[in-house]
């Protein structure tokens, strides 16, 4: 089932914060985020894994709360080259080993100067 | 490194005609995906493999097929081609281990007149 997004959309200044949240109605056992460019493909951004590992890019923090089921994406201070669309990616653990993500419908992230 | 390739970058089909998109990566990743990707929405799982020989559906799979007959190609075919089928296709690869990223191809526009 697809995780939902929110908000679905966001404007901002340049060097102002934003936070897009993820929620899934089922048990996690991993969260993706993607930043997404006009007419470019996904680019990694970040994993929350179960027990709190966490791996990604070191100006991009997030949370990941396995008991809600839900995951935060903390963009400070942003820049115009956060502009985009994020999308989480859900997994509720192997199966077949494949590690098969459930993307939300994305978060458009729009920064003005 | 090339990453991941698709080919071809553009293609506009008639109403049942038939295509395979190739997806082609380097890395020596076990995992592939393809994925479609309709306007405004997240991406959506049309089929994978865990590795060479093997594949399995995703969650759109009606209308496609797959095969991974070399460990670094993965082909996605449309024997049928539908209106409903015109979307951005993107492949994917991943290596095996828990906490791996997914790395995207550029894309595929494909238009089904």
């Amino acid at each position: 089932q697809q995780p939902v997004q929110s908000p679905q959309a966001v404007i901002l200044r340049e060097g102002e914060d934003a936070v897009i949240n993820c929620s899934s109605s089922k048990a996690l056992y991993s969260v993706h985020w993607y930043r997404q460019k006009h007419g470019e493909a996904p680019v990694f951004l970040m994993i929350l894994l179960k027990g709190g590992e966490q791996k990604g890019h070191e100006k991009i923090s997030a949370s990941f709360n396995e008991k809600k089921q839900q995951s935060s994406l903390y963009l400070t201070a942003s820049q115009l080259s956060y502009s985009g669309t994020y999308f989480c990616g859900t997994d509720g653990g192997f199966i077949q080993g494949a590690q098969k993500l459930v993307f939300g419908q994305g978060t458009r992230l729009t920064i003005n100067p | 490194n090339a990453g991941v390739t698709q080919t071809p970058k553009f293609r506009v089909l008639k109403t049942g005609q038939s295509m395979t998109l190739l997806c082609a990566q380097d890395m020596n990743h076990e995992y592939m995906y393809w994925y479609r990707q309709d306007p405004g929405m997240g991406l959506r799982l049309i089929h994978y493999s865990v590795g060479e020989g093997t594949t399995a559906k995703g969650e759109v799979p009606d209308g496609y097929n797959v095969s991974r007959l070399k460990k670094q190609n993965f082909l996605l075919g449309l024997e049928s081609a539908a209106p409903s089928q015109t979307s951005v296709y993107f492949c994917a690869s991943r290596p095996t281990g828990i906490g791996n990223e997914q790395f995207f191809g550029p894309g595929t526009r494909l238009t089904v007149l």
